[in-house]
This record gives C-alpha cells, structure tokens and sequence, in this order.
C-alpha cells in the first residue's frame, strides 16, 4: 500500500564511476517514468516504461544513460561514466494508464552528486 | 524555446493573502495540464489535472482555472503549509509531458 520508493535517497560518487538508481513502483502501476531535476529548474522526462511495451527512451540526454524495468515491478536507472552535469535529483514516477493521461505519483527522488 | 512558463518565479504572501500563480504555454494542440505541489526535498504531489478551456477544480484554498494559453492557480486565504513550489505541466503530444521550473511559495504567519 505504499508510494513510490526510491533508492538510495542519496548518492556522492567520483566524475568517471558508474551508479544505479532503483525504484520500487506503486503494485499494480503498468506505466513508470524516470525525470531529471536540476537545481532550481523543473523535471526533464527521461524515459517511460508501459507493461510489456518496448520503453520511449526519447529523453534520455546522452548514450551513458539506461533504464530497465522488469515487467510491471522495479526499474534501475543506470549512468554511466558519470560526469559533473549528471548532478540532480533523479525522480520516478508510476501511474495505472498511459502516458499525460492518468496521474503520475512521484518517489522522494534520489539526490546524485557527482565530485 | 520555452514552452511552459511560470510566473512569478518566487512569491511571498502574509497569512490570508490571496494570490493568483501563472502557467502559460506556447504550444497548441494541448492534451492536458497538470498542477503539481513540491515540498524540499521530496518528490511533486498531484494537486489538479485540466483537459480543456473554461474548466476549472478545486482543492481546500486552491482552485484552478485553464484557458487556451494560460492555467492559474489561485490561493485563496493562505496558510504557511501552503508553502511549497507549485509545478505546472503540460501534456502535448504522445509521450511528451513537459514542466515549468515552478514558483516557490512562502506564506509567512
């Protein structure tokens, strides 16, 4: 009966490192989605997840960043070789219909802050 | 080019001061727009979604309005819990749900 999980709440990491964020869904939310938030700005759609549909990776900023999501459970986000402008607080979000057209409930986000 | 604009950037109200905060958007063929609450920390809030001209919701002291090129939200008699930033978020085409960089309200007692 919980919200939207999201894991580590925080993450420092060296310019160069590889992470991995995670989130845990709403149970029984088919559709997920990743969002950047830099400092002060709004949210940057990265990529949606809908069931078994092939992912709309349309945001996704650059070829270090990937997503994956099994089935209709947890998703990581993964960067690689972080840089210092991958700095923000990475939000996820479910819903239970298709993308715009049903309310997406957000996670507490996961602050990466990359030295 | 912005699409989605929000204004003012920061907003400073007294207890009971009613307000209005602004979203304007230069797209059409809009599909929906959303108005989130974000608190320090913690991920946007659902507060109101309007599909077409002329609609309007509310919520406790919020009330939304949309027209063809603009939303408000507007506080009426604010307490300081209101505080927050105020997220609005337009739905264009498929798959394309783009924000505003918010206003932040402080309602002071």
């Amino acid at each position: 009966g919980a919200g939207v999980s999201q894991s580590p709440s925080n993450k420092v990491t060296e310019k160069g490192k590889d992470v991995e964020l995670r989130c845990d869904p709403i149970s029984g939310h088919t559709a997920l989605y990743w969002y950047r938030q830099r400092l002060g700005q709004g949210l940057e759609f990265l990529i949606y997840f809908q069931g078994n549909s092939a992912p709309d990776k349309s945001g996704l900023p650059s070829d270090r960043f990937s997503a994956e999501r099994t089935g209709e459970s947890v998703s990581t986000l993964t960067i690689q070789r972080t840089q210092q402008e991958d700095s923000a607080v990475y939000l996820c979000a479910s819903s239970s219909g298709t993308f715009g057209t049903d309310t997406q409930y957000f996670g507490p986000g996961t602050r990466l802050t990359v030295l | 080019e912005d699409q989605v604009t929000q204004s003012p950037e920061a907003l400073r109200l007294q207890e009971g001061e009613s307000s209005s905060l602004n979203c304007s958007y230069t797209v059409s063929g809009l599909r929906g727009l959303f108005w989130y609450r974000q608190d320090p920390g913690k991920g946007p809030e659902f507060l109101f979604t309007l599909y077409s001209a002329g609609e309007e919701k509310e919520k406790e002291r919020l009330k939304a309005t949309l027209t063809k090129k603009e939303s408000f939200l507007h506080i009426t008699a604010p307490k300081p819990e209101d505080s927050a930033t105020y997220l609005c978020a337009v739905f264009l085409t498929a798959r394309q749900l783009t924000f505003g960089s918010g206003t932040q309200l402080t309602v002071l007692p």
